[in-house]
């Protein structure tokens, strides 16, 4: 099956820890996405990526990072910079980056703090 | 500065009954709207899209409508069966920050009662 794949499902970080989540996709889509998603708001763009190699800053990039280093796979790491890491994290891709795409999503991962 | 507003109460509704929610924006100017359905600790999926220069879009038992003018668009779901009971999520394209992105609303819960 065609899909997103976000592990783990649940991620617990410590203090001054920095933890990584993994985003893979065999949909063969250019364009890879990485939302949070608090109670009562919005989900929320961290990072995106257009293509391979390619990342830009969404409207809360403050205190994460990323690399898209192969087309399937975007993995976003929580430094420790980001003081209120606890939400529940979506990965999404679509086809391009380009209007009228929809996106799909992984089943996310709830991320809380020790 | 641009604004999605879903009704963030929940909407309970007798099964067999048509559910509307409702979606409205401001200071957009999409060039198709989308909805999304999400399940508890699940990631959004893709419903249906509508484009503005499309008044109404059915796919089986869900209709779309969207009016530009109003700045709206309503969600039918007729005949509700309590399987239907989820969060419904409307998205809008637009530029932002210097870039395009699709930002979505808070989403609205639908409790379908047997």
């Amino acid at each position: 099956d065609g899909g997103i794949t976000q592990s783990p499902k649940y991620l617990f970080r410590k203090e001054g820890q920095n933890v990584t989540l993994s985003c893979e996709q065999n949909l063969n889509h250019d364009a890879m996405y990485w939302y949070r998603q608090d109670p009562g708001q919005g989900l929320r763009l961290i990072y995106y990526s257009q293509i391979v190699n390619d990342f830009q800053k969404g409207d809360i990039a403050e205190g994460y990072s990323v690399s898209r280093e192969k087309k399937e796979s975007f993995p976003l790491t929580v430094t420790s910079a980001q003081k209120n890491p606890t939400a529940f994290y979506l990965c999404a891709s679509s086809a391009s980056y380009t209007t009228n795409e929809k996106l799909f999503f992984g089943s996310g991962t709830q991320l809380s703090v020790l | 500065s641009q604004k999605i507003e879903q009704n963030s109460e929940a909407l309970n509704i007798q099964e067999g009954k048509t559910a509307t929610l409702t979606c409205n924006y401001t200071n957009y100017s999409p060039a198709y709207l989308q909805w999304y359905r999400q399940d508890p600790g699940r990631g959004p999926v893709f419903l249906l899209l509508i484009r503005e220069n499309e008044k109404e879009k059915r796919k089986e038992r869900l209709k779309v409508t969207f009016d530009t003018t109003l700045k709206q668009s309503l969600f039918h779901i007729t005949a509700s069966q309590p399987a239907d009971s989820a969060t419904y999520l409307c998205a809008l394209e637009g530029v932002s920050g210097g870039y395009q992105k699709v930002t979505f609303g808070i989403g609205t819960k639908l409790q379908v009662i047997p």
